[in-house]
């Protein structure tokens, strides 16, 4: 079945400092969400994207939908100690009988501040 | 602002014994999804339904798990009987008919079964 491989597991950064993240895919996706788990909580979304090549911010974050439609980056600038979480990438194809969600395994956020 | 309510937020039961999860979707919302999130395996869709049909249901052990909607507003996990290894945070999520939107998921049932 599909898989994400999303990366880093975890990092661990100073406050101020910008965050990288990825995600890529053995197939095509038609959508990529950015999703954030603090903890004891579910996962809430943070950015849709539903284009290849689209690229979306929202506030501090920006992600975009790889040219491929195998990847997507999302980026955190000038990180805060509310950064804090585990964000998750996931693809979806919608269409036919199907509509769920395919998750990355997350990558765990620390920031010091 | 519209949630996704789970309960119980916290449960710890005995192996083998009866356990049942409960979500109320968004208002509105026609499609509601089980996962489950555990450290080796993430998330993990379990069952969806649309429309209160069940769509898929493959990612869930049939012989111990069941998921059901009794009408719009109550979704259902049940496990009989449980097992140490079921142990894991259980989330509900919703969505609109166009889930390129993305789910709404609830806070999660966490599971000990000891």
């Amino acid at each position: 079945g599909q898989q994400l491989n999303q990366s880093p597991q975890s990092m661990f950064i100073q406050e101020g400092e910008d965050v990288s993240m990825n995600c890529t895919s053995s197939s095509i996706f038609n959508t990529w969400l950015w999703y954030k788990q603090d903890p004891g909580e579910g996962p809430v979304l943070l950015i849709a994207l539903y284009k290849a090549g689209e690229l979306t911010s929202n506030g501090r974050l920006t992600a975009q939908f790889g040219i491929t439609r195998k990847d997507s980056f999302l980026n955190i600038s000038a990180s805060i100690p509310s950064d804090v979480g585990i964000y998750f990438c996931a693809g979806m194809n919608y269409g036919g009988s199907q509509g769920n969600l395919i998750f990355g395994k997350g990558t765990k956020l620390s920031v010091k501040p | 602002d519209a949630r996704v309510t789970q309960t119980p937020r916290h449960k710890v039961t005995e192996m083998g014994q009866e356990v049942t999860m409960r979500c109320q979707p968004i208002l509105g919302h026609n499609t509601v999804f089980w996962y489950r999130q555990t450290m080796m395996q993430g998330l993990e869709l379990l069952a969806y339904f649309r429309n209160r049909a069940p769509l898929d249901d493959s990612g869930m052990p049939k012989d111990r798990f069941s998921a059901e909607m009794p009408d719009a507003t109550l979704a259902t996990l049940k496990i009989q009987p449980s097992e140490p290894r079921d142990s894991a945070v259980y989330f509900c999520a919703s969505a609109t008919r166009d889930p390129n939107y993305g789910y709404t998921f609830g806070s999660g049932t966490r599971l000990t079964v000891v």
